[in-house]
């Protein structure tokens, strides 16, 4: 079933450790995105890709890289976690439509806890 | 800069009343237009988009440019209409990326 998926759901780790959060789409999109989102509040673009080898930064300047070797796959890596990344990552894909925007899928989130 | 408001963090309603959510934009060109929403323990999704001009659930929000505004209404909200709804806008100008509204939590009371 043509999905996008994240792992894992939930990460609770010490200060100092890299972490990689993964997020794959079954769904044959182009584009994917990786959002930042605190309890309760907007949701922040921090990076995205057009295709492969494409990655750009978003609006909300963020400390995570992000690579795009296959199409369907859109790592997301701290290497060096701090309690101020705690927060929620979405990651989601759209695909091109011409002139026109993109619906985008979003998948289920991961919510990282740095102590 | 484009930039997406909406008023109300919370808005709570009785069933069967009619119901609006608030969303204003800036932006200096066309943009598009979007309602998200998230249920509970749910992912999320899109509700409807400007340009379809449709009828999602009994929701509409229609594009006033004049306002920048794109309001979400339903005359008669229901309980499972309790949500998370976020408006979003996206600027053919900045690659077409979204930019998401801080959101507004709907509950509907029985």
């Amino acid at each position: 079933e043509a999905d996008i998926y994240q792992t894992p759901r939930y990460l609770v780790i010490g200060t100092g450790k890299k972490i990689t959060l993964e997020c794959s789409q079954t769904m044959g999109h182009d584009k994917m995105y990786w959002y930042q989102q605190d309890p309760g509040m907007e949701l922040h673009l921090i990076h995205y890709s057009y295709g492969v080898n494409s990655t750009e930064k978003g609006d909300l300047s963020s400390e995570s890289t992000v690579s795009r070797i296959r199409t369907e796959h859109f790592p997301l890596t701290l290497e060096s976690a701090r309690p101020s990344h705690t927060s929620q990552y979405l990651c989601a894909s759209s695909e091109s439509a011409g002139g026109r925007t993109d619906t985008q899928y979003f998948g289920p989130g991961t919510r990282l806890t740095v102590l | 800069a484009q930039r997406v408001t909406q008023p109300e963090k919370l808005l709570s309603v009785f069933k069967g009343a009619p119901v609006e959510l608030k969303c204003n934009y800036s932006y200096s060109g066309s943009p598009e237009l979007f309602w998200y929403v998230q249920y509970s323990r749910q992912r999320l999704q899109l509700l409807l988009r400007h340009i379809s001009r449709e009828s999602i659930k009994g929701f509409t929000a229609d594009l006033n440019k004049g306002e920048t505004s794109f309001h979400l209404k339903k005359p008669f909200a229901q309980e499972e209409d309790s949500a998370m709804y976020y408006c979003a806008l996206s600027g053919h100008n900045y690659g077409q990326n979204f930019v998401f509204g801080p959101g507004t939590r709907l509950s509907v009371l029985p």
